[in-house]
């Protein structure tokens, strides 16, 4: 079965430093996608970034990146150049093949000013 | 841009009702998602169906029933509502493909029932 653990209930950064979420995940397929989603307060669920478990680089969007590692099934996601406006809900979710989304329980994210 | 829409952004119920939450794609996607999102445990899914009239259950079924008689249509049924049923529902919506990997959310209904 495939289950996804964010051990972070809560973090803080700094605005303009950089902050990383931690994710791990299991599965016994070796093909997957990883992804990282966003929640504001709005509600609205917007996906940051995902990773195809056989790619070997890590996927990159501007200030998100990921530290994708395959082998200790770790996903984390790290926010450079914090802004107020990523202050969020962020959920880590994994996806095996045909099969459905599953959720991490997720991470609140504060930036202070 | 894709718009996944919820009928309803907060909805307070007694207990025993019955309960519809409706959610609205125009995108012709072929699957549908209804999550529940509560603190600690992130998103559980409830129902999905990749077709129209056809259902599958996801993880955490009970208590609940979906219909979906059109494609962009995909309602979720509290048959009798219970308080163990507050929570937040989510619906999504994404094209048929190998990896469901690109879902669209709705902004998501707060339910209360008391």
């Amino acid at each position: 079965a495939q289950t996804v653990t964010q051990s972070q209930p809560e973090m803080s950064v700094q605005e303009a430093e950089t902050v990383t979420l931690s994710c791990t995940y299991d599965t016994s397929e070796s093909d997957y996608y990883l992804f990282w989603y966003k929640q504001p307060p709005s509600r609205q669920m917007i996906l940051v970034i995902r990773q195809e478990a056989y790619k070997q680089q890590n996927a990159t969007e501007n200030r998100f990146s990921v530290n994708f590692q395959k082998a200790a099934k770790s996903f984390s996601l790290k926010i450079s150049d914090s802004q107020l406006g990523d202050a969020a809900m962020y959920f880590c979710a994994l996806m095996e093949y045909g099969n459905k989304l599953v959720f991490g329980a997720g991470t609140i994210l504060r930036v202070k000013s | 841009d894709v718009k996944v829409t919820q009928s309803s952004r907060y909805l307070v119920k007694r207990t025993g009702e019955k309960v519809f939450l409706e959610c609205v794609q125009d995108m012709d996607h072929e699957n549908m998602f209804w999550y529940r999102q509560d603190p600690g445990l992130g998103l559980r899914l409830i129902y999905f169906s990749y077709d129209v009239k056809m259902k599958e259950k996801g993880d955490i079924p009970e208590g609940y029933s979906v219909s979906r008689e059109k494609k962009e249509r995909f309602s979720l049924i509290l048959e009798s509502a219970s308080t163990n049923q507050t929570s937040m529902y989510l619906c999504a919506s994404s094209f048929r493909t190998a990896y469901n990997e690109k879902l669209f959310f709705g902004s998501g209904t707060q339910l209360s029932v008391l």
